[in-house]
C-alpha cells in the first residue's frame, strides 16, 4: 500500500512569492493534515481538511489557505511568503487517530 | 503551543545499550502517540497508547503512560546505530475524534557503534 506523498521535495522561493504545495493521502484516508517544521519552532498544527471541508485550522495567518479535493488529496498555499516561511511542511492523512506522515517539502524563503 | 515535552532533549549511547526517553504534557489526552524522525525527513508512526492503556509493546520498543502524572516513556531496548534519529510524542488537540496532533520538541538520540 502506497504511503503518503509530497510534491515537490524541495522548493526555494524568493520573499513576496507564493506557493503551492500538494499531498495525496494514503488510500481510504479521508482526513488530511498540515504541519510545518521550522527550525527551533518545533513541529506546528497548520491545517485540518476531512471529507472536503476545513475542520480545523492552528495559529497560522490567512496567508496559509488550502483545499481539499474530492479525491482526499490536498493542496496547501502559502502567499505573500516570508522569510520565516522556510520550513519543512509535512502533510498526514488519517484514519481513526493514527496520522502517517508524508517524506515532507522543505520550503526555503530567501 | 507544545503540549508535550520530551525529556532529556539529547541522548548519547552505545550500540546494545537501551534509551530511554519520556514525554509529559498538561491537559488530558484520548491518546498519546510516539513518532521517530530521521534527518529532518517525514515523521515514521511508532507506537500509540490510549489513555486507558498503561503499558504497549512494538518490538524493541515500550511504551508507559501514567494519566495521573500526565507522563510517558519510550524505551528503545538493543539499541542499533539505526536508531539514531529525533522522537517525539505528540498528544491529540482536543478530545474531539480525528483532531490534530500537538508535538512536543523532540528527543535526539544518537547511538554510536
Amino acid at each position: 500500500e502506497a504511503g503518503v506523498t509530497q510534491s515537490p521535495t524541495h522548493l526555494i522561493k524568493t520573499r513576496g512569492q507564493q506557493v503551492t504545495l500538494r499531498c495525496s493521502p494514503i488510500s481510504g484516508h479521508t482526513s488530511v493534515y498540515w504541519y510545518q517544521q521550522a527550525l527551533g519552532l518545533g513541529l506546528q498544527f497548520l491545517l485540518w481538511y476531512d471529507e472536503g471541508e476545513e475542520r480545523n485550522r492552528g495559529n497560522f495567518p490567512p496567508r496559509f489557505s488550502g483545499r481539499q479535493f474530492p479525491n482526499y488529496s490536498s493542496e496547501l498555499n502559502v502567499n505573500a511568503l516570508e522569510l520565516e516561511d522556510s520550513a519543512l511542511y509535512l502533510c498526514a492523512s488519517s484514519v481513526r487517530d493514527t496520522q502517517y506522515f508524508g517524506p515532507g517539502t522543505r520550503l526555503t524563503v530567501l | 503551543s507544545q503540549q508535550g515535552e520530551e525529556d532529556p532533549q539529547a541522548l548519547s549511547i552505545q550500540e546494545g545499550e537501551n534509551a530511554t526517553m519520556n514525554c509529559s504534557y498538561k491537559t488530558s489526552i484520548n491518546n498519546l502517540q510516539w513518532y521517530r524522525q530521521n534527518s529532518g525527513r517525514g515523521l515514521v508512526h511508532l507506537i500509540l497508547i490510549r489513555s486507558n492503556e498503561r503499558e504497549k509493546h512494538s518490538g524493541r520498543l515500550r511504551v508507559t503512560l501514567d494519566t495521573s502524572k500526565k507522563s510517558s516513556s519510550l524505551l528503545i531496548t538493543a539499541s542499533r546505530a539505526a536508531d539514531t534519529a529525533s522522537y517525539f510524542c505528540a498528544t491529540d488537540a482536543s478530545r474531539q475524534a480525528g483532531t490534530a496532533l500537538i508535538f512536543g520538541k523532540g528527543t535526539t538520540l544518537s547511538v554510536s557503534s
